[in-house]
C-alpha cells in the first residue's frame, strides 16, 4: 500500500548549518507530495509541496525535489535558523484515494 | 478566517468516561478528517468524511464514532474512554479529495489524557 518513511530523528543543529531530512516514498500512481511543519504546541501547516515528477516545491529557505526514480522526496535548505526547530513531516496522497499517508515525524532543534 | 477550530485543546478523562471533540471549519470544505498523533508512530487517520452526512472508517477506528451532521461540523465521539486513547487529536478540513496537490488545513489539536 502507500506509505512513507522519513528519516527517525531527533536532529539537532547548530545555527547557519546545513538540514537534509529524507522522505522516501511507496504509492501506486502518481501521488502528490507534502512537507509539513509543526511547531510547538501547535497543528500541522503545510510548508511546501510537489505535484508531479521533477517539480521542486520551495517555502521560507526550505525545498524539496520530487524524484521519481528514486522515490524520494528530501527536504533541505541551506542555512538553519533557531526559529525552524520543529517536528517535520513528509507526507503522500493520490488521485485514487482518500486520505494523506504521513511519515512518522521528524524533529529538529537549532541551537544557536 | 478562524480555519480549523478544535475543542476543547485540554482534557483528562478517566477509563470509562465518554466524551466528544468538536471540530468546525468556515471554509466551506466537503472533506473533514480526525487523526490521532502518538510518538513515534506519526498520524494515523481514525474517521473520515467526504460530504455533510458521510462517514468512513480509517486506519484506527476502534473505540470511536464520529459524526457531520452539518457541512462545518465534524464531531469525534469517545464512548467509554480507555488509557491507550490518551494521545494528541488532530482535525483536518479539505476542498476536494486528495491528489492535484490539494492540501490539508489542521486544527491546533486537542490532547487527550485518560487516566
Amino acid at each position: 500500500g502507500d506509505s512513507v518513511t522519513q528519516m527517525e530523528g531527533p536532529v539537532t543543529l547548530s545555527e547557519e548549518a546545513f538540514l537534509t531530512i529524507n522522505c522516501t516514498y511507496t504509492a501506486t500512481g502518481y501521488p502528490s507530495l507534502f512537507w509539513y511543519v509543526q511547531y510547538p504546541g501547535e497543528g500541522l501547516q503545510l510548508l511546501l509541496k510537489a505535484t508531479k515528477a521533477d517539480d521542486k516545491g520551495s517555502n521560507k529557505g526550505f525545498e524539496a525535489t520530487y524524484r521519481k526514480e528514486t522515490t524520494s522526496f528530501h527536504l533541505e535548505k541551506g542555512s538553519v535558523q533557531v526559529s525552524d526547530s520543529a517536528v517535520y513531516f513528509c507526507a503522500l496522497s493520490t488521485n485514487t484515494g482518500n486520505q494523506f499517508y504521513f511519515g512518522t515525524g521528524t524533529s529538529l532543534t537549532v541551537i544557536p | 478566517n478562524a480555519g480549523v477550530t478544535q475543542t476543547p485543546k485540554f482534557r483528562v478523562l478517566k477509563t470509562g468516561q465518554s466524551m466528544t471533540l468538536l471540530c468546525a471549519q468556515d471554509m466551506n470544505h466537503e472533506y473533514m478528517y480526525w487523526y490521532r498523533q502518538d510518538p513515534g508512530m506519526g498520524l494515523r487517520l481514525i474517521h473520515y468524511s467526504v460530504g455533510e452526512g458521510t462517514t468512513a472508517k480509517g486506519e484506527v477506528p476502534d473505540g470511536y464514532n464520529v459524526s457531520r451532521l452539518k457541512k462545518q461540523n465534524f464531531l469525534l465521539g469517545l464512548e467509554s474512554a480507555a488509557p491507550s486513547q490518551t494521545s494528541v487529536y488532530f482535525c483536518a478540513s479539505s476542498y476536494r479529495r486528495t491528489g492535484g496537490g490539494y492540501g490539508y488545513t489542521f486544527g491546533s489539536g486537542t490532547r487527550l489524557t485518560v487516566v
